[in-house]
């Protein structure tokens, strides 16, 4: 049972270059979310998909976007990489009808 | 806006020490309560949830509390062993609808148990 997966693991990008970060879960959870993960900040909400289809900003939602590709996948794209961008990001799913969520194991992005 | 915060920010007990962890919520008309552990350069792993209706939950040596009227839940981690060495967080996230993963998370408690 794989849970959430998220790939790359590990990423350096150039300021300027443009990356998607990928998210599958196979739940069959409802909702999904992007967090980012900052020292001394915690983690944030980014963006969000109550379900297929539909998309919202969370708390930090400037300079990324969002797709909800279908029920499993949902995608974070970044399309002109800033070194404030440095971070560790989450993916996270939800059922929707109950509250708990399950994260996946981040991926680390480095912006230089 | 809600805000959540954990004290303390870091805790260092010996093994077999029973410890309390704390999370502080603004709001607490609107809640779950989601502890998790994570490990350093890993993900987060769901400890316990206590839903708005709910006072506590328990699974095996850990124990999670949630009194709204205070705006408050402890995390009781009994006998602690090196094993426990994570840093835990609470997350707090809405009662109803659709958007249970919206979470708001607190900074964290950095716990390390030496033997």
């Amino acid at each position: 049972n794989a849970g959430v997966t998220q790939t790359p693991k590990f990423q350096v990008l150039k300021t300027g270059q443009s990356m998607t970060l990928q998210c599958a879960q196979d739940m069959n959870h409802n909702s999904m979310y992007w967090y980012r993960q900052d020292p001394g900040m915690g983690l944030r909400l980014i963006y969000y998909s109550a379900s297929e289809g539909t998309t919202d900003k969370g708390e930090v939602p400037n300079g990324y976007n969002v797709s909800r590709l279908n029920k499993r996948e949902f995608s974070l794209r970044l399309e002109s990489a800033a070194p404030s961008q440095t971070s560790v990001y989450f993916c996270a799913s939800s059922k929707g009808t109950a509250p708990e969520a399950f994260f996946g194991q981040g991926t680390r992005l480095t912006v230089v | 806006k809600q805000e959540v915060t954990q004290i303390p920010a870091a805790l260092s007990v010996p093994e077999g020490e029973n410890l309390v962890l704390n999370c502080s919520f603004t709001d607490s008309a609107i809640y779950n309560l989601q502890w998790f552990r994570q490990d350093p350069g890993k993900g987060l792993t769901s400890l316990l949830l206590i839903q708005s209706s709910q006072r506590e939950q328990t699974s095996g040596r850990l124990n999670a509390s949630l009194d709204k009227s205070s705006g408050r839940s402890t995390l009781y981690i009994a006998a602690s062993q090196p094993g426990d060495s994570a840093t835990y967080l609470c997350a707090g996230g809405p009662a109803g609808g659709t958007s249970y993963g919206k979470l708001t998370f607190g900074q964290g408690t950095i716990l390390t148990v030496h033997p």
